[in-house]
């Protein structure tokens, strides 16, 4: 079974509608964060949360927001979707305690349309 | 003001040959360097790392350079195998930001057999 599962995997959705991207974790980490992939731009930092009461904007937060529901969980929420969030995006975790604390596990991805 | 750059976006090689992979960054303060290797349809997954303590980190085929007074890190494939064809991230991350992750945009690694 995969450490890092998000879901869905792939979404369609129209401009202005509500839309939640959900990761859940079985590596046991306390971080985790949310990234966004556009061609030529390499993964950019939308959010992290150092705990489930430590919530922190990335680079590129503007349009988004999370929520920390537990230690495996973290989703992101796009209020109201517009076409330039098309992308695709990840989830990660990293272990604060664990020797390698650089290093930080990716899901499979989400990719999102924003029509 | 992108601040880990990956100037190639795509190189071609022959099987069995080396595979050199190119990153640059601007923060002085970055202090621990990740490759990051993605095939299509899933996510990054680490290759190699190398702490700015250390000129070089070594795995197997795979070895990681880093030049602190150019600000620069390179990735040596040898040999490569068609299995290595895929994007390849640098990222970097600084300590006392917390560790997150800085990455440039890519370069699409294709080995020919």
């Amino acid at each position: 079974d995969a450490d890092v599962t998000q879901t869905p995997r792939n979404r369609i959705t129209k401009t202005g509608k509500r839309i939640m991207l959900e990761c859940s974790q079985t590596k046991g980490h306390d971080r985790m964060y949310w990234y966004r992939q556009d061609p030529g731009l390499g993964l950019r930092l939308i959010y992290y949360s150092f705990d489930v009461k430590d919530i922190n904007k990335g680079e590129i937060s503007d349009g988004y927001s999370v929520s920390r529901q537990a230690q495996a969980k973290f989703s992101l929420s796009l209020e109201s979707a517009i076409p330039n969030q098309t992308a695709l995006y990840f989830c990660a975790t990293s272990d604060s305690q664990g020797t390698s604390y650089n290093e930080q596990f990716f899901g499979p991805g989400t990719r999102l349309t924003v029509l | 003001d992108q601040q880990v750059k990956q100037n190639s976006p795509s190189l071609s090689v022959q099987e069995g040959r080396i595979s050199i992979l190119n990153c640059d960054y601007t923060n002085s303060m970055f202090d621990y360097f990740l490759w990051y290797k993605k095939y299509p349809a899933e996510g990054p997954t680490f290759l190699i790392s190398i702490s700015s303590i250390k000129d070089k980190n070594e795995d197997g085929r795979f070895t990681v350079f880093l030049n602190k007074s150019a600000k620069h890190l390179s990735l040596h494939i040898v040999p490569s195998q068609p299995g290595d064809s895929a994007v390849y991230f640098c990222a970097a991350s600084a300590s006392a930001a917390g560790n997150k992750l800085t990455f440039g945009g890519g370069t699409r690694v294709l080995v020919k057999p």
